[in-house]
């Protein structure tokens, strides 16, 4: 079956603008993750979605960024008012409800330039 | 603070020798751990999994053991194969796994022929 699926794989932006990042988890999972990855670091938790609604929004930096599933299954990332320290790659995880491992997407890209 | 450290940044090891790659955490309450493995421009692939409750779990060429009383953990591959060279990720939750996982900054293995 289809995997953890992340839209656009790259994307370029200037300085302010606004950003959607997509993620399709594997389909059933009902738990789905956002972490952001810095060049030489491990993936950092942003946001968890059990369901339609977020558990756990305590990685979010600041309130320019913001996640929502309102079907509880695909999610969208936005951020706001973008700047260059938001350049990074932007990863998607799926789990089925109780202790599996959670399978991430190849990441979306992101450049703030 | 770190809460779980890969103090190796690189390894390299001749093919059919015996990779260790080792992590360390800092958090007690951290109840189960994971592996993940990274090819460039691909997302995490989980490994192998351990839950605190267990002190070794072999999958195949690969073995996770766990010393909780030094907050150690490793990852045996052997016999090692050029294919297994990537970037390793170390990882840790809470809650059995069904929250958001806390990485290790990753510790590159090069596996020579």
């Amino acid at each position: 079956g289809a995997g953890v699926s992340q839209t656009p794989s790259n994307k370029v932006t200037e300085k302010g603008k606004y950003v959607e990042l997509r993620c399709d988890p594997i389909s059933g999972h009902t738990a789905l993750y956002w972490y952001r990855q810095s060049l030489g670091q491990g993936p950092e938790f942003l946001i968890y979605f059990q369901g339609t609604g977020a558990a756990d929004d305590s990685g979010l930096p600041n309130d320019r960024f913001f996640a929502v599933r309102p079907e509880g299954s695909v999610s969208t990332l936005k951020i706001q008012r973008t700047e260059r320290g938001d350049s990074a790659v932007y990863l998607c995880a799926s789990s089925p409800t109780v202790n599996q491992p959670q399978h991430f997407g190849d990441g979306t890209r992101l450049s703030i330039l | 603070d770190q809460q779980v450290k890969q103090n190796s940044p690189s390894l390299s090891v001749q093919e059919g020798r015996i990779s260790i790659l080792n992590c360390d955490y800092t958090n007690s309450m951290f109840d189960y751990f994971l592996w993940y493995k990274k090819y460039p421009a691909e997302g995490p692939t989980f490994l192998i999994s351990i839950s605190s409750i267990k002190d070794k779990n072999e999958d195949g060429r690969f073995t996770v053991f766990l010393n909780k009383s030094a907050k150690h953990l490793s990852l045996h591959i052997v016999p090692s194969q050029p294919g297994d060279s990537a970037v390793y990720f170390c990882a840790a939750t809470f809650n059995s796994g069904n929250t958001p996982l806390v990485f290790g900054k990753g510790t590159r293995l090069s596996v020579i022929a």
